[in-house]
């Protein structure tokens, strides 16, 4: 199993720009969870899905941040516009009921 | 508002010393509560978990301690080497609905 698969690893762009963030969950896995780790605050949830449907998006920063999950096998999360501070480590995890949460290997993104 | 406090922030031992880093919790519904180790470049693995009808569970050196009545629950990692050197997160969920982690403690073992 190749286990949770993001892309890309690094993403710097410049504060303005859209950024989109990509996530490939388990196969199988019917849970799949956006977080964002930054020094200050910790490991934030944005949003997470249950069989492809967003179940609790209150953690969405703002209107700027937008998540979808057009199938099981794939996931996006969308910035735009991107803001210095939104610079961070998203990851992407999933699970199955019940079993324990796989992470990626997150993204790392800087907004200058 | 965070719903798992953990300390401390950061940790030096030695080789062979026994690391402790504790969590607390307030919401009494949470029913679930895992430890990650982090590693840099890497995400979240998960490293052992608990469920509050048992006090303690122990996986090789790693070994959990749950106190239901105060909501308190820690990790103490026996002989601890320099490959633990890491950050670990605690965690806390509700059935199959979101984690909630702690802040991180980094965890330095000197050679």
């Amino acid at each position: 199993d190749a286990g949770v698969i993001q892309s890309p690893r690094h993403e710097v762009t410049e504060m303005g720009q859209e950024v989109t963030l990509r996530c490939k969950p388990i196969s199988g896995h019917d849970y799949l969870f956006w977080y964002r780790q930054t020094m200050m605050r910790g490991l934030e949830l944005l949003i997470y899905f249950n069989n492809n449907v967003p179940i609790d998006d209150s953690g969405m920063p703002e209107d700027r941040f937008s998540a979808k999950m057009p199938n099981a096998s794939f996931s996006t999360l969308k910035i735009q516009p991107s803001e210095p501070r939104d610079s961070a480590v998203y990851f992407c995890a999933s699970r199955i009921h019940n079993s324990p949460l796989h992470f990626g290997n997150g993204t790392r993104l800087t907004v200058t | 508002q965070q719903q798992v406090k953990q300390s401390p922030q950061s940790l030096i031992v030695q080789k062979g010393g026994i690391p402790i880093i504790n969590c607390a919790y307030e919401n009494t519904a949470f029913d679930y509560f895992p430890w990650y180790q982090q590693f840099p470049g890497k995400g979240p693995a998960l490293l052992i978990a608990i469920r509050p009808d048992v006090s303690e569970k122990k996986e090789g050196r790693f070994t959990i301690s749950f106190n239901k009545s105060a909501k308190q629950f820690s990790l103490h990692i026996m002989d601890s080497q320099p490959g633990d050197s890491a950050t670990y997160f605690c965690a806390a969920s509700t059935g199959a609905n979101n984690l909630f982690f702690g802040t991180g403690t980094r965890l330095t073992v000197i050679p």
